[in-house]
């Protein structure tokens, strides 16, 4: 089974502050996304990865940066968090290359306050 | 640039009436994948269903869809819909040229007793 785990699940932070959202897969999937989730704006994408050092801008990517140190990991730093940025955030691998059909696999999501 | 429509931002229906939830695409990509993604309350989305081939039905779940290059269109359809049904659906397309998901907007369907 394929297996997407975010860290931190909660998270409150202060205006101004620094957010760091962790990905780790163990599909071994090439391809890793940033999503956001808000009512009435579907799953936006904010940055995504094809590999280990790559980094690419999605939809939505101003105030966010990510980083892919490796295969496994994905992260998404939020370097001076706006109450704006309050969301649900998904972390997803996909298998779009070897052949694969493109289908995600999401994380268990990460809850985001900025107060 | 690639693109996918879903009509209606929210269903609602009562228990035992039959489902369809509209989903159009645009791509110039000949080949594409076309998927539905179900998400529960507080839950993450998880594939419900998949496509590659025209104009073949796909079924999962009591769900099916049937891709239909013709019309660009993967429709979501069940016979007979149930309390446990309600929830967002996302139509999504890949093109796999460039390893680029898109989604829908989603529709939420609500299912009364």
């Amino acid at each position: 089974e394929a297996a997407v785990t975010q860290s931190p699940r909660n998270k409150v932070a202060v205006t101004g502050g620094k957010v760091t959202l962790s990905c780790n897969q163990t599909n071994n999937h090439n391809n890793m996304y940033w999503y956001r989730q808000d009512t009435g704006h579907g799953l936006r994408l904010i940055h995504y990865s094809y590999g280990a050092g790559s980094t690419e801008k999605g939809d939505i990517p101003d105030g966010y940066k990510a980083s892919r140190p490796s295969q496994e990991n994905f992260s998404l730093i939020l370097e001076l968090a706006t109450p704006s940025q309050t969301s649900v955030y998904f972390c997803a691998s996909g298998d779009a290359d070897w052949g694969g059909t493109g289908q995600l696999y999401f994380g268990e999501g990460s809850k985001l306050t900025v107060l | 640039g690639d693109s996918v429509t879903q009509t209606e931002g929210l269903v609602t229906l009562t228990e035992g009436l039959p489902v369809m939830l509209n989903c159009t695409y645009q791509t110039i990509y000949s080949n594409p994948f076309l998927f539905w993604y179900v998400q529960h309350l507080n839950e993450s989305p998880r594939l419900l269903l998949k496509s590659f081939t025209d104009n073949k039905r796909t079924e999962h779940q009591g769900f099916h869809a049937t891709l239909h290059k013709s019309s660009s269109s993967f429709h979501l359809q069940k016979s007979s819909a149930q309390l446990s049904d309600s929830a967002l659906y996302y139509c999504a397309l890949s093109d796999r040229s460039n390893n680029r998901i898109f989604f829908g907007d989603g529709t939420q369907l609500v299912v009364k007793p």
